[in-house]
């Protein structure tokens, strides 16, 4: 199994500002995944991150808005850009460690709150 | 379209009884499919992951079933405990699509005392 750090588990942002979420695994991953959940709903995906080049975003999510970034096997960010009260969420990191997502460890999550 | 229904929506059982929770899915071809417990306000933790081949697995008071020609899993919990209180989620994986996974909107099991 992996281990999966999640930083900040929680935040109040006033609107317009962004906040950079952080997610640590305690082994090396072939797959880091973020997802929002919204509050009452299940996981959408936003996003693959992919190591060493830019991450693969789903149909209504865009980079501007979720810029990713994955220095290496073990660490990827999340970043909520200018962010309104419609992004208040739980933001969530997956990971996996084969193509075919055998396995998959989420991270604790983030709760976000934007006022 | 991939879809993966989960019934009931929600379900209110007393301590110590049990109850059967359905998956049904479209996702193909298959790979895997995985049922979740999610506390309120935490991530998903694994309960069991299936294969193909696989019929059942079991993991304490927890056991998933899978029919692969139905398409359809359920989850089986007995003599339910307070802290079995949460959200159940059933995500199934296809053999393509680059490891992406499709989920289910979840059942929110309540236990009452």
């Amino acid at each position: 199994s992996a281990v999966i750090s999640q930083k900040p588990s929680r935040d109040i942002c006033q609107r317009g500002t962004s906040l950079t979420i952080q997610c640590q695994v305690d082994s090396q991953v072939t797959m880091m995944f973020w997802y929002r959940q919204q509050p009452g709903q299940s996981l959408t995906l936003i996003a693959t991150a992919n190591q060493g080049s830019e991450a693969t975003y789903e149909s209504g999510f865009v980079i501007d808005k979720f810029p990713i970034s994955r220095p290496n096997l073990t660490f990827s960010t999340l970043t909520v850009s200018n962010m309104s009260p419609e992004d208040s969420s739980i933001y969530l990191c997956s990971v996996a460690n084969s193509l075919l997502n055998t396995e998959a460890f989420f991270g604790q999550g983030t709760r976000l709150t934007v006022v | 379209k991939n879809q993966v229904e989960q019934s009931p929506q929600s379900l209110i059982i007393l301590e110590g009884k049990n109850c059967t929770l359905q998956c049904n899915y479209t996702v193909s071809p298959f790979s895997n499919l995985r049922w979740y417990k999610q506390d309120t306000g935490r991530g998903p933790v694994s309960l069991t992951i299936m294969t193909f081949s696989e019929n059942t697995k079991s993991n304490g008071r927890y056991t998933a079933t899978l029919d692969a020609d139905t398409k359809q899993s359920s989850l089986h919990i007995t003599a339910s405990q307070l802290s079995d209180s949460a959200s159940y989620i059933c995500v199934v994986s296809a053999r393509t699509n680059a490891g992406k996974s499709t989920f289910g909107d979840g059942t929110t099991l309540t236990v009452k005392p």
